[in-house]
């Protein structure tokens, strides 16, 4: 593993159905971020962890669920997944080192709920 | 309220030329600016980046200009290749954030005609 991996690199998933992204990095990277990025919306976060064991919410947490057991894992859970989440979704990390606030991104994952 | 803008959705320059991309933003915490490059299927990729106690950033053929007291940035490419055709995404993050969060434009796409 070089950098960030994310699974599956695509899905189509009924509505109503449980979906875990999973998200790996190998650069002991402190931060790791959720975005989902829409035609003409850009990227917007979703949640985000500062350092394994906490996480926090972003621009659009709802309907979103992570965790951060370690530093290299940060899966994101769609507890009931619906149409609206039908996204590309990106995980990056970020090594905790001011001022350098760059994030490294993954591949992407593209979502389409039907 | 969008507080990172790129108004120009679209972009097309001629190889050899100059590209010029443009970014406002409305919040006079950010401090921290990013531009990033991204092709199709493939996750976001850090481009060049400046803090808020410059103007200007040079990075081989890219170079980033902020003007603070018009809350403005600009990455001017030059010369422009074929390559660098992808859309463009400008970022803000603000010191004392904690997880230094990256707000996103929603991307200016850059097509550069051989």
């Amino acid at each position: 593993i070089a950098g960030i991996t994310q699974a599956p690199t695509s899905q189509i998933l009924a509505a109503g159905r449980r979906m875990t992204l999973r998200c790996t990095q190998d650069m002991r990277h402190n931060a790791m971020y959720w975005y989902r990025q829409d035609l003409g919306l850009g990227l917007r976060l979703i949640h985000y962890s500062n350092t394994a064991g906490t996480t926090g919410k972003g621009e659009v947490p709802d309907g979103y669920s992570v965790s951060r057991a370690n530093t290299d894992d940060f899966p994101l859970t769609l507890a009931s997944a619906v149409p609206s989440q039908t996204s590309v979704y990106f995980c990056a990390s970020r090594l905790n080192r001011a001022p350098y606030n760059e994030q490294f991104f993954g591949p992407g994952t593209r979502l389409t709920v039907l | 309220d969008q507080q990172v803008k790129q108004n120009s959705p679209s972009l097309s320059v001629q190889e050899g030329r100059i590209s010029i991309l443009n970014c406002d933003y409305t919040n006079s915490m950010f401090d921290y600016f990013l531009w990033y490059k991204k092709y199709p299927a493939e996750g976001p990729t850090f481009l060049i980046s400046i803090s808020s106690i410059k103007d200007k950033n040079e990075d081989g053929r890219f170079t980033v200009f902020l003007n603070k007291s018009a809350k403005h940035l600009s990455l001017h490419i030059v010369p422009s290749q074929p390559g660098d055709s992808a859309v463009y995404f400008c970022a803000a993050s603000k010191a004392g954030a904690g997880s230094y969060q990256l707000t996103f434009g929603k991307g200016t796409k850059l097509s550069v005609i051989p």
